[in-house]
């Protein structure tokens, strides 16, 4: 039940693509659903963010769409670039400390 | 701006050897936190403090100890290295109440032999 399930493990798009990131969770306690980037050698930062109470929240190009009744949550990322080859985490929180993470997705932008 | 700066960011030890990890953040924030990441799992916690003076145990505390003697500073020791040890560890801190944001260190990248 605490799991956050991530896909897929990774992904090429092409320059100017729509990159998608999919990630289900069962715990319905869960109340703040954050996406992380991650670059090779850096730690993980903050992306975007949503609570359950929206079903969408867009931040420049990038896009979480949520589904409650299905508990899936994902990240658009709109005209993709090669800047954003990165290690993306969603994950699943009910407090500070309990935070859960995904697998993370290699992501990988062609010129 | 520091912001969280982790020492060492590498090491190589020998099984049974011990070495601390050290953290410190300039945010004046309340709660820290000690993960290690491994390939395709993921980021794990190992311990945490929601103040100083205190510390509790996350998903996988086994072979590590924390202390929080200053709030800006969290340390991270392994008493007896095993090799499942060999991990990227991240130290992380957030403000605390309604602030959830996890701001994150570089990493210690961390090898025992």
């Amino acid at each position: 039940q605490q799991q956050v399930k991530q896909s897929p493990q990774s992904l090429i798009v092409q320059k100017g693509g729509i990159s998608i990131i999919n990630c289900a969770y069962e715990n319905t306690a869960f109340d703040y659903f954050p996406w992380y980037q991650q670059f090779p050698g850096k730690g993980p930062a903050l992306l975007i963010a949503i609570r359950p109470d929206v079903s969408e929240k867009k931040e420049g190009r990038f896009t979480i769409s949520f589904n409650k009744s299905a508990k899936q949550f994902s990240l658009h990322i709109m005209d993709s670039q090669p800047g954003d080859s990165a290690t993306y985490f969603c994950a699943a929180s009910m407090s500070h400390y309990q935070l859960i993470w995904g697998a993370g997705t290699k992501l990988i932008i062609k010129p | 701006n520091a912001g969280v700066t982790q020492t060492p960011k590498f090491r190589v030890l020998k099984t049974g050897q011990s070495m601390t990890l050290l953290c410190a953040q300039d945010m004046n924030h309340e709660y820290m936190y000690w993960y290690r990441q491994d390939p395709g799992m993921g980021l794990r916690l190992i311990h945490y403090s929601v103040g100083e003076g205190t510390t509790a145990k996350g998903e996988v505390p086994d072979g590590y100890n924390v202390s929080r003697l200053k709030k800006q500073n969290f340390l991270l020791g392994l008493e007896s290295a095993a090799p499942s040890q060999t991990s990227v560890y991240f130290c992380a801190s957030s403000r605390g109440g309604e602030g959830r944001e996890l701001f994150f260190g570089e990493g210690s990248r961390l090898t025992v032999l």
